[in-house]
């Protein structure tokens, strides 16, 4: 079975610092990777996804994340936080085989002024 | 295009009571999945349906259903509702709307509905 483990309930970083929220997965196959950010009272939207290929993945609003097998991961990160950037984080993994998306538990990122 | 869009945006049930939810996916996809964002537990997958039919469902009790319209439209139901059931419910469709062969496609999640039980 699938699973997708997000270290850190909570990360808080000044606007202007480095953002890094932690994604480790376990998954039977190689695996579809994905990061969505939910900002209050909204639903999900999808910041970036991993499929095949390139392993540094470039999504929206200037975050990226890396593709790292050998440890099992799928760090997030932006090198410089803005204030509109505060929002709960999730990431989810599909194995090749299911339609369904495994989603972690959420990071909320709080950025202070 | 349209967006997938879920009606009602609240809804407040007291327990034993049954509660509908509805979602409309993106014009012309024909997937339809529910999950359940309940607090500290993250988003669960529910019920999955493509073209009509029940393709996978989520580790919830029986009380947990829904159905798909030919229209693609879809309606998750859950009866004798308990306090617990009171969550954020997501409606997703995946881009190009093939189920199984659309692996790898993002899902585009509705805005959901607040469901409430007192």
């Amino acid at each position: 079975a699938q699973s997708v483990t997000q270290l850190g309930s909570h990360v808080s970083v000044s606007e202007g610092a480095l953002v890094l929220l932690r994604c480790n997965y376990s998954s039977s196959v190689p695996p579809y990777l994905f990061w969505y950010v939910q900002y209050p009272n909204q639903g999900l939207q999808l910041l970036l996804k991993y499929t095949t290929g390139a392993t540094l993945v470039k999504g929206i609003n200037g975050f990226e994340a890396e593709f790292k097998k050998s440890e099992t991961s799928f760090h997030l990160t932006k090198p410089s936080a803005h204030m509109s950037d505060a929002a709960e984080y999730f990431c989810a993994v599909r194995d090749s085989g299911y339609s369904t998306l495994t989603f972690g538990k959420g990071t909320m990122l709080l950025v202070s002024p | 295009e349209a967006g997938v869009t879920q009606s009602p945006t609240h809804l407040i049930k007291t327990r034993g009571q049954q509660a509908t939810l509805r979602c409309s996916p993106i014009s012309g996809h024909t997937s339809v999945y529910w999950y359940q964002q309940a607090l500290g537990l993250g988003l669960q997958f529910l019920l999955w349906y493509d073209e009509g039919e029940e393709r996978n469902r989520g580790n919830f009790p029986p009380r947990f259903s829904g159905r798909q319209f030919p229209n693609y439209s879809s309606e998750l139901n859950v009866n004798a509702l308990e306090l617990e059931d009171s969550a954020l419910y997501l409606c997703a469709s995946p881009r190009g709307g093939q189920g199984l062969s659309s692996s790898y496609n993002e899902q585009f999640f509705g805005p959901g509905t607040r469901l409430t039980v007192l």
